[in-house]
């Protein structure tokens, strides 16, 4: 089983819509949680980065963190057709090592 | 603003053969991670170094083989290539070894034939 588990989708929604991401994790170690978008063949880009629980925003996107709950969200409000995308989630443990744990990316559509 | 570099963008080789990625990370930033994303897979770590030394390993062949130069450039080296290292091989850079918020290039697509 994966360290990092995320519905694969696809996801598609109609524009404004809001958009829930959702991935849960096992390795309690891990502190910090970004959140990447991926258009197709180009490289991931950071949108969100979050340490230990709680809540950040930025713009029309909102991460959630759950760490009892090992659960991890992104919203995405009032959704627009530049959306449409892969998100990934990442996962790094505290120390040293800062290799990323991704999840295996939702794919979102999002119809003008 | 700049961004990570890799070149090449695309790569056909041949079983057997060696092949050389470069990474030219954001200016300032003193991290390189390397990343290898196969076929509708997430990204695999593979290295990491910071101010040129290695700073973590995961999940690299022994085939492979990195370094970072006193530039901060970084370059893969993978030898004895195989069918199954077709895959994107993407590149990140941060700042500092604390941070971790690590910026991804658009990667180099390695087609092994």
């Amino acid at each position: 089983q994966k360290e990092v588990e995320q519905d694969p989708g696809p996801l598609s929604v109609p524009e404004g819509a809001i958009v829930s991401l959702n991935c849960t994790y096992s390795n309690s170690a891990f502190q910090y949680f970004m959140w990447y978008r991926q258009y197709s063949r180009k490289g991931p880009e950071l949108l969100m980065y979050t340490y230990s629980s709680g809540n950040k925003e930025d713009g029309r996107f909102t991460a959630q963190v759950d760490k009892s709950s090992k659960y991890i969200s992104l919203f995405i409000r009032d959704s627009q057709p530049s959306d449409s995308a892969t998100y990934l989630c990442a996962m790094s443990v505290q120390g040293s090592a800062r290799q990323l744990t991704f999840g295996s990316g939702t794919q979102l559509t999002v119809l003008p | 603003a700049a961004g990570v570099i890799q070149s090449p963008r695309h790569l056909i080789k041949e079983k057997r053969e060696t092949a050389t990625l470069k990474c030219y990370p954001i200016p300032r930033h003193d991290t390189v991670y390397w990343y290898q994303q196969g076929p509708g897979q997430d990204p695999q770590f593979l290295i990491s170094f910071y101010e040129k030394m290695q700073s973590d390993k995961g999940s690299i062949p022994d085939r492979f083989s990195a370094q970072q130069f006193s530039d901060y450039h970084s370059e893969l080296n993978m030898s004895s290539l195989e069918l199954g290292d077709s895959a994107l091989y993407f590149c990140a850079s941060s700042f500092s070894s604390s941070s971790y918020e690590q910026y991804f290039g658009p990667g180099t697509r390695l087609t092994v034939t």
